[in-house]
């Protein structure tokens, strides 16, 4: 089946410091991937849809200037948090569509940030 | 606006079979998904159901569609041990929209 890999799976950074997670589609290409973020023992947010070889679209309230994605590849799309604070801390989720074979997305296993 | 939502706790007995509800409020949904999330990991997709359908099985998944009320719940039969986590409820008008979860239910099994 499809996999969906991120790097890092758990990050501790200090405040004030960028971080960089990848989000790989294994065996598909992806032209769109999604961002999600996921507070302790809530829901699933999503923050970005990450487009192959063009700018990503942010939902409302997601500072695009803090999150910033590239998706330079079909196979690989990255989120940089800048300057992380602490509140930054969260569970980020991305996801991927293959178009060619399935119908759905398929969710990476996730990526711990804690910012001290 | 779109939402989606769910119970946040269920407690059931080993081997008695668990009822999760979902509610939507998109007309435009049509892909419905149920997902699971164990302790400190990722998401799972369980099954997913088209809006055209009313009912979908896999195993020991029943997932049943009411789309006039917008209601999914997913039925989880002889439930183990193993089935303990959080189940969440999405939706999404296409494979390459982007997903809306409910807040996830958590299911616990108690022996």
């Amino acid at each position: 089946g499809a996999v969906v890999s991120q790097h890092p799976s758990r990050v501790i950074c200090k405040s004030g410091t960028s971080v960089k997670i990848e989000c790989r589609s294994l065996d598909f290409q992806a032209t769109t991937m999604f961002w999600y973020r996921q507070f302790p023992k809530k829901s699933l947010m999503l923050m970005a849809t990450s487009n192959e070889g063009s700018k990503a679209t942010y939902e409302q309230g997601v500072e695009k200037d803090k999150f910033l994605i590239n998706h330079a590849s079909l196979t690989l799309s990255t989120l940089t948090v800048t300057s992380a604070h602490p509140e930054d801390s969260s569970f980020y989720i991305c996801s991927a569509s293959d178009y060619a074979s399935t119908d759905t997305q398929y969710f990476g296993p996730g990526t711990r940030l804690t910012v001290l | 606006g779109e939402d989606v939502e769910q119970s946040l706790f269920l407690s059931v007995r080993e081997g008695d079979s668990s009822v999760i509800n979902c509610t939507y409020t998109d007309s435009s949904s049509t892909y419905l998904y149920w997902y699971k999330q164990e302790p400190g990991a990722g998401l799972q997709l369980l099954t997913y159901i088209f809006s055209n359908m009313d009912m979908k099985q896999d195993q020991r998944l029943t997932v049943l569609l009411n789309k006039k009320d917008k209601h999914l719940s997913l039925r989880i039969a002889d439930t183990q041990t193993g089935d303990s986590a959080i189940y969440f409820c999405a939706e999404s008008e296409s494979s390459a929209s982007k997903i809306i979860f409910g807040s996830g239910t958590r299911l616990s099994i108690r022996p």
